[in-house]
């Protein structure tokens, strides 16, 4: 069965400083990876996925992720952050062939303090 | 603005109840999925539809059921309502075949609150 770890459930930065947010996955065949923030009273939206090639993936608002097969993770990375990245950041995979389902991992919330 | 949009945006009943969700995909999507957030389940997968029919199944209860119509609108009917059940239930869709690789727009949710 395919699940994914998110080992933090917060993470506390200052603005203007590098973001980390974790993220390792377990698979039986090939990962489709995806990152997806949360902000208050909202729907999930979309950052960014992996699916095939290069292992930097960049996407929304200045995001990027590294897929690291032998490591199975999928870190989400920001160079500087804002206040306004302040939110609840999910980790998502599909396992592919196999099944069509996100199964997410349990949520980072992410505050950038002034 | 994901352009999936969810009905009503609040539900408050009580123990015992059916309600009925409503879900319209982005234009064109064929693929609607539908998911509970709660705090102590986090985000779970409850079932797909794809172009009418059930893809997937994951961890839905009996008591809820979904379908989705010709026009690809959805609907999640949740009955004999429980405290537990209370929670946010999104809905989700993504395009082309069976949404390989697609990534899923989620819409905004509809809070379900049982008293």
């Amino acid at each position: 069965a395919q699940s994914v770890a998110q080992p933090e459930d917060q993470v506390n930065v200052a603005e203007g400083n590098p973001l980390t947010v974790k993220c390792t996955y377990s698979v039986s065949g090939n990962p489709y990876l995806f990152w997806y923030v949360q902000y208050p009273n909202r729907g999930l939206q979309f950052l960014l996925k992996y699916i095939t090639g290069d292992n930097l993936v960049k996407g929304s608002y200045g995001f990027e992720a590294e897929f690291n097969k032998s490591q199975t993770s999928f870190h989400l990375k920001k160079p500087s952050a804002l206040v306004s990245d302040s939110a609840l950041y999910f980790c998502a995979v599909r396992d592919v062939p196999n099944d069509y389902k996100l199964s997410f991992g349990a949520g980072t919330t992410v505050t950038v303090r002034a | 603005d994901s352009g999936v949009t969810q009905t009503p945006k609040h539900l408050i009943t009580a123990t015992g109840q059916r309600v009925t969700l409503r879900c319209s995909p982005r234009s064109g999507d064929l693929s609607v999925y539908w998911y509970q957030q709660s705090l102590d389940q986090g985000l779970q997968f409850l079932i797909q539809y794809y172009n009418g029919e059930e893809r997937a199944k994951g961890n839905i209860l009996e008591r809820f059921s979904a379908q989705q119509f010709p026009d690809l609108h959805s609907e999640l009917n949740l009955s004999s309502l429980e405290l537990g059940d209370s929670a946010l239930y999104f809905c989700a869709s993504s395009g082309s075949m069976a949404g390989r690789g697609n990534e899923q727009f989620f819409g905004p949710g509809t809070r379900l609150t049982v008293l």
